[in-house]
């Protein structure tokens, strides 16, 4: 019954290939993101989604695209990666709450690329 | 510039002991804050949110504060555990939520 699932947990590839991270969730909330979080642990938004829409693109190369199905998906697929491209990749969705948006995370997927 | 600054960096501490973890922001107009609990290999998990309005708030042994004209926030952990140890992430928000810094965090140890 995990709230927000993404896989894999980890990847490790080599340089030029290309990969995907696949993310759910189970909470019905509209909007889902992606983050990077690298090896300063610094948490950068990367993309968000709202009811399959992109709504956040933040400067990332257009090697990532992500795409969202339907609303309780959204996956990142990545193209010839690169070593920078190493980091833990965390996925989330949200709602609306008192405090203004609440988010719930993923577990995140651990890439390394070699 | 949006920023999020947290000290320290790291913090080692016995078990059964207090700390207080900080967080400085200039994140304008502020929204909320909120400090997460990251254990390692996990996602972040909300301990406690705050508004504008709120100066402190509690979530079981966490209690966070905040000053809004300081634009500063800090958490403190009471007894610590050993479950304690892991990164203490502040994050803040802009009105609206189209601005969300997270800061670097603060890890923590907690020994026997």
């Amino acid at each position: 019954d995990t709230a927000v699932s993404q896989t894999p947990k980890y990847l490790v590839t080599q340089m030029g290939n290309d990969k995907s991270i696949k993310c759910e969730q189970n909470l019905g909330h509209d909007t889902m993101y992606w983050y990077k979080q690298d090896s300063k642990k610094f948490l950068k938004i990367m993309f968000s989604y709202n009811n399959k829409e992109l709504i956040i693109n933040e400067t990332v190369p257009n090697r990532f695209s992500p795409k969202s199905p339907d609303k309780a998906h959204l996956n990142l697929h990545i193209n010839s990666l690169e070593l920078g491209d190493s980091a833990v990749y965390f996925c989330a969705s949200s709602q609306k709450c008192r405090a203004g948006v609440c988010y719930t995370f993923g577990s995140g997927t651990r890439l390394t690329v070699v | 510039k949006n920023q999020v600054e947290q000290s320290p960096q790291s913090l080692i501490i016995l078990e059964g002991k207090n700390c207080t973890l900080q967080c400085n922001y200039t994140v304008s107009p502020f929204s909320n804050l909120r400090w997460y609990k990251q254990d390692t290999g996990r996602g972040p998990v909300s301990l406690t949110i705050m508004t504008f309005s709120e100066n402190t708030k509690s979530n079981g042994r966490y209690t966070a504060t905040l000053d809004a004209d300081t634009k500063q926030s800090s958490l403190h952990i009471t007894a610590s555990q050993l479950s304690d140890s892991a990164s203490y992430i502040c994050v803040v928000s802009d009105t609206g939520g189209f601005k969300t810094i997270f800061g670097a965090g603060t890890r923590l140890f907690v020994k026997a």
